[in-house]
């Protein structure tokens, strides 16, 4: 059982590039959820899904686009790559609600935008 | 608005000595979980603790939900306990988590 599978662990971007944070559980679990974890931040929430087809914004989500068209994956897109988004990124499952379940994170992606 | 805190901020034990870590929230909750992110960045999940006492090895958790807080014990600290401690709490009126800014611990030797 893999549980929560982000790809990659490690990029770095220049100013301005698009990638995709890939994630993936295999728990069927219908809530997901993007952090960044910045020093003296803590985790915040970027953006999360209910369910196949359903996604809404967290805390900080400009920049962040994200798509949920399967239960399994959560993709989190950046469209132009900007040195602010230089952080360690957590995907997140829960079996159920974000605010009753218990969560379940990946290992963390650490994205550096030169 | 809703806060989480926790303290201390940062603790340095000597291996085999016991601590107590805090979490404290500033309104009713129905979701508790405490976290250990090790040195490498993982997430780890300890407990899943709304209400109540659970305990797992050396480590047993309490929360007093009436009373808007949540301690983490760890007893015997190993310096495999080293990292950050955090704590997440959801809450019914507010469709997400909040994460605790966390404690910092050092087991030294």
């Amino acid at each position: 059982n893999a549980g929560v599978t982000q790809t990659p662990k490690f990029q770095v971007l220049k100013t301005g590039q698009s990638m995709t944070l890939q994630c993936a559980q295999d728990m069927n679990h219908e809530y997901m959820s993007w952090y960044r974890q910045d020093p003296g931040m803590g985790l915040r929430l970027i953006h999360y899904s209910v369910g196949a087809g359903i996604t809404d914004q967290g805390e900080v989500p400009n920049g962040y686009n994200v798509s949920r068209s399967t239960t399994e994956d959560f993709p989190l897109r950046l469209l132009s790559a900007a040195p602010s988004q230089t952080s360690v990124y957590f995907c997140a499952s829960s079996r159920q609600g974000l605010n009753t379940g218990e969560l379940f994170f990946g290992e963390g992606s650490r994205l550096t935008v030169l | 608005g809703i806060q989480v805190e926790q303290s201390p901020p940062d603790l340095i034990l000597q291996e085999g000595a016991n601590s107590t870590l805090r979490c404290n929230f500033s309104d009713s909750v129905n979701n508790l979980q405490w976290f250990h992110q090790n040195p490498w960045g993982q997430l780890i999940n300890l407990f899943y603790i709304p209400s109540g006492t659970k305990q797992n090895g050396r480590l047993s958790a309490t929360t007093v939900a009436t009373e808007r807080y949540s301690l983490l014990y760890i007893s015997s600290s190993q310096t495999t306990d080293s990292g950050v401690y955090f704590c997440a709490v959801g809450w019914t009126s507010y469709d997400k988590v909040i994460f605790g800014p966390g404690t910092s611990l050092s087991v030294i030797p």
